[in-house]
């Protein structure tokens, strides 16, 4: 069991809310990752890290901000909520030095914004 | 062009079924192959990577990888009801991932 976590895992918002969705993981991963899950669309990065200070952003064009002040957190925000917005959003973590074929994934936050 | 094609599916099979999963890719400087399961409402785990061409086995499962067709496989030997998930592929080059749109896969008792 992966010890990647995020919180919360539900969340129904209104629109123009400020949101962070919070990841932690406990393996001492360099490396994180966002990514955003639509049904039926492919997996897309939306922010990356591979240590403290230091971010990305993905392929996909995102409204979020990330930071990264501690090795083991890795928090997305997002300033104004909209209803586009709306979507699984995964974290995922993985050692430095290898392919990040070994990335671990949070249970996700499922973020609704109405 | 989509990096990676996958069919959505769903797909539903009989337990013990043989299971084939694919996917089909466009960048030939990928890589590493990879294959996720993701359970209802958690996240994606690791089954399986592959790297450059070939087999892999590992119990039940197989990953093959043709690179000259760029095309991936999975395939479930002995399907299980619990084998029942969405299947991601997944491949990298360098430090860039992309995923496949996943497979549902329904195995019926």
């Amino acid at each position: 069991e992966a010890d990647i976590y995020q919180t919360p895992r539900y969340l129904v918002i209104g629109t123009g809310k400020k949101i962070t969705l919070e990841c932690s993981q406990t393996m001492g991963h360099d490396k994180m990752y966002w990514y955003q899950q639509d049904p039926g669309m492919e997996l897309h990065l939306i922010h990356y890290s591979y240590g403290v200070n230091s971010t990305e952003k993905g392929d996909l064009s995102s409204e979020s901000t990330v930071s990264r002040i501690r090795t083991e957190h890795f928090p997305l925000t997002l300033e104004s909520a909209r209803p586009s917005h709306t979507s699984q959003y995964l974290c995922a973590s993985s050692e430095f030095g290898t392919v990040a074929y070994e990335q671990y994934f949070g249970p996700g936050t499922r973020l609704t914004v109405t | 062009q989509k990096e990676v094609e996958q069919d959505p599916g769903p797909l539903s099979v009989p337990e013990g079924a043989i299971v084939s999963l694919n996917c089909t890719y466009s960048n030939s400087a990928f890589q590493y192959f990879m294959w996720y399961r993701q359970y209802s409402r958690k996240g994606p785990e690791l089954l399986m990577y592959t790297y450059s061409s070939g087999n892999k086995e590992d119990g039940r499962f197989t990953a093959q990888v043709d690179k000259s067709s760029k095309y991936i496989s999975l395939f479930i030997r002995d399907s299980q009801p619990s084998d029942s998930a969405t299947y991601l592929c997944a491949m990298s080059a360098g430090n860039q991932f992309y995923f496949g749109t996943g497979t549902s896969l329904t195995v019926i008792p």
